[in-house]
């Protein structure tokens, strides 16, 4: 069965810095990767995801994410962070053999920008 | 565009009582699920539903039950509420469970239970 962590509870970043967000997966098969975001009050909603192909994946809201197979690991990015970027975000894994049912979600990261 | 509509937004339950918390997309998608969302933890699945008429446990679907009579709703009744059930409850549905398949998610319901 597959696993997900995230690493970080709460980052707080200055606004216009660079953020990363980390997680880390465990699986002993091929996986799909996903990072999606909460509002304040709000569902989830995706953010980018890694199904196939190229390694570095591009979002909404100017987030990127890069798949690193060796290192398990599939951290978020932005290079400079607004205030409305303030938001939970949750990292989530699929064995790509498996359905939706089988998606298992991280903990989440809050991030939380400073003026 | 509508999406995922989920009612009541907040709820106070008194420990025993029973409620449904509803859940409605108008994206015509086969499968539908209720997540809970504890503090610090992320979403568990409680049930999922394949199409019509068809519905199977998730991870945590002890003291839940559901029901799938039409494409577009999927409700969620919790029939004797305890404290433990205090949570935050996500609907969501996906075109279909193939992986990878994008999840749309509702607003959520936060319920509590005194």
């Amino acid at each position: 069965a597959q696993s997900v962590t995230q690493l970080d509870s709460q980052v707080p970043v200055f606004e216009e810095a660079p953020v990363e967000l980390r997680c880390n997966y465990s699986s002993s098969v091929s996986v799909y990767l996903f990072w999606y975001v909460q509002y304040p009050n709000q569902g989830l909603q995706l953010l980018l995801k890694y199904l196939s192909g190229s390694t570095l994946v591009k979002g909404i809201n100017g987030f990127e994410a890069e798949f690193n197979k060796s290192q398990t690991s599939f951290h978020l990015r932005k290079p400079s962070v607004h205030i409305s970027d303030t938001a939970e975000y949750f990292c989530a894994v699929s064995e790509s053999n498996f359905g939706n049912e089988k998606l298992t979600f991280g903990t989440g990261t809050r991030l939380t920008i400073i003026p | 565009n509508a999406g995922v509509t989920q009612t009541p937004k907040f709820r106070i339950l008194k420990i025993g009582q029973s409620m449904t918390l509803q859940c409605t997309q108008d994206m015509n998608h086969n499968y539908m699920y209720w997540y809970r969302q504890d503090p610090g933890m992320g979403l568990k699945l409680i049930y999922y539903s394949v199409g019509a008429g068809i519905t199977d446990k998730g991870e945590v679907p002890n003291g839940y039950n559901v029901s799938r009579s039409t494409t577009e709703d999927f409700p969620l009744r919790l029939e004797l509420a305890a404290p433990s059930q205090t949570s935050v409850y996500f609907c969501a549905s996906s075109l279909s469970s193939v992986s990878g398949n994008t999840i749309y998610f509702g607003e959520g319901s936060w319920l509590t239970v005194v």
